[in-house]
């Protein structure tokens, strides 16, 4: 069983378009992370809920919406999409006992 | 999260031991030193933590100073497999901001 799970794995699309990204851990973990990862390599944290509230927001435009309907699921919507949002998102939870982060195996993003 | 410094590349022959550097001076009292990898573009791995006794599991061992500035991670018999991205972390368990550098790209010559 995958621990986190993210769908789309690839997704291409044009700027403008709105897109959505899922995930899903069964873990049992109460808080869960969205992650960027850029060309360049940096993974920079964007959000992060605990038990289906937001705690962490970096500063990321307000085209970005996570929503968590439980607290299984962390889902990322992406309005208006723009080239520099090209990049692999990286889902992620962590376990309250060792602090360990679990990640999801990532979704490429291209906006053409 | 307190800072931490590592060197951009190293290479290890394969079977040998890799031991990478992570310094941390301004690490505080209740964080503890975590380390990641990521191969190629997979999804970062968790290989092990400690706070400031030595630990170990079967991925790697932790060796952290006595004054807890800086740390070791140690692959032991490194594998092809091994080559990838290692990052070094310092958080408190409460802090929900874990935050990654730039960590050190590993290659494993055979």
């Amino acid at each position: 069983d995958t621990a986190v799970s993210q769908t789309p794995k690839y997704l291409v699309t044009q700027m403008g378009n709105d897109k959505s990204i899922k995930c899903e851990q069964n873990l049992g973990h109460d808080t869960m992370y969205w992650y960027k990862q850029d060309s360049k390599k940096f993974l920079k944290i964007m959000f992060s809920y605990n038990n289906k509230e937001l705690i962490i927001n970096e500063t990321v435009p307000n085209r970005f919406s996570p929503k968590s309907p439980d607290k299984a699921h962390l889902n990322l919507h992406i309005n208006s999409l723009e080239l520099g949002d090209s990049a692999v998102y990286f889902c992620a939870s962590r376990t309250p006992y060792t602090g360990e982060l679990f990640f999801g195996e990532g979704s490429r993003l291209t906006v053409l | 999260d307190a800072k931490t410094t590592q060197p951009t590349s190293m290479d290890c022959a394969e079977g040998r031991a890799a031991n990478l550097p992570c310094n941390h001076s301004t690490i505080s009292g209740n964080e503890y030193v975590y380390w990641y990898r990521q191969i190629h573009s997979q999804g970062p791995q968790y290989i092990i933590h400690g706070l400031k006794n030595n630990e170990t599991n079967e991925m790697a061992s932790l060796i952290i100073t006595e004054d807890r500035k800086s740390s070791t991670l140690i692959l032991p018999h490194a594998t092809l497999r091994d080559t990838a991205v290692y990052y070094c972390i310092v958080s408190d368990f409460g802090n929900e901001k874990l935050t990654f550098g730039t960590g050190t790209r590993l290659t494993i010559i055979p």
